[in-house]
């Protein structure tokens, strides 16, 4: 079946250990995104690719970065956690075609600090 | 500001029906979203509102008023397994969804 997988389910790091979380997708759509969503918190967006073209929030701190090396797979790298960015990190697909679409999410990566 | 407001908590009965509203603030607007989240796993697509109305899916219904700025989700017969958190997410002009904080939703036997 089409799908957005992410690996690993959980992941536990050290503070200030840098880690990457990875998502594939066998749907081909062009657009893929990273949300960071804590406990009871909206999902908060932390970056997105339409198709090649990166596009960085705003508020999305520097500690941050992400690849995207084809359109099947999309990395985040935390470079120094922190204990705050414990979370669930979501991974999120959509074809877009200059409408609305509804995001396809993987199962998520529960990521912890130590 | 862009804005989604929507109840912290719900607590139901199973078997009955319950009402979730959703209102929200947003520069342009191109559609309403609902999608559930049970603990710890992703969110899932429940449905889309872009025109007013009602939509109904089975035993989930969403409804939509573009002119308030509201809509809600109904769900009816309610099972154990309905007990999630739901969330509306807006999209604005640049297809950018805002989110709510979603709405947990407790069932009792």
């Amino acid at each position: 079946d089409a799908m957005v997988i992410q690996n690993p389910r959980y992941q536990v790091t050290q503070f200030g250990k840098p880690v990457t979380l990875s998502c594939s997708q066998t749907l081909n759509h062009n657009v893929m995104y990273w949300y960071q969503q804590k406990s009871s918190q909206a999902p908060k967006l932390l970056f997105h690719y339409y198709d090649k073209d990166f596009n960085n929030e705003a508020d999305t701190p520097d500690n941050f970065q992400s690849r995207r090396p084809n359109t099947s797979f999309c990395f985040l790298d935390i470079r120094s956690p922190g204990l705050g960015d414990a979370a669930m990190y979501l991974c999120a697909t959509s074809r877009v075609n200059d409408g609305a679409e509804k995001l396809f999410f993987g199962s998520g990566t529960q990521l912890s600090v130590l | 500001g862009q804005n989604i407001d929507q109840p912290t908590e719900m607590t139901a009965t199973e078997g009955a029906i319950v009402q979730i509203n959703c209102t929200y603030q947003t520069s342009g607007f191109n559609g309403l979203f609902w999608y559930q989240q049970h603990a710890g796993e992703a969110p899932t697509f429940l449905s889309y509102n872009v025109l007013d109305g009602l939509e109904e899916k089975g035993r989930f219904s969403s409804f939509l008023s573009r002119s308030k700025g509201y809509s809600y989700l109904l769900l009816k017969e309610l099972q154990m397994k309905d007990s999630a958190s739901y969330l509306c997410a807006a999209m604005d002009s640049n297809y950018q969804l805002i989110w709510g904080a979603g709405t947990k939703l407790i069932i009792k036997p």
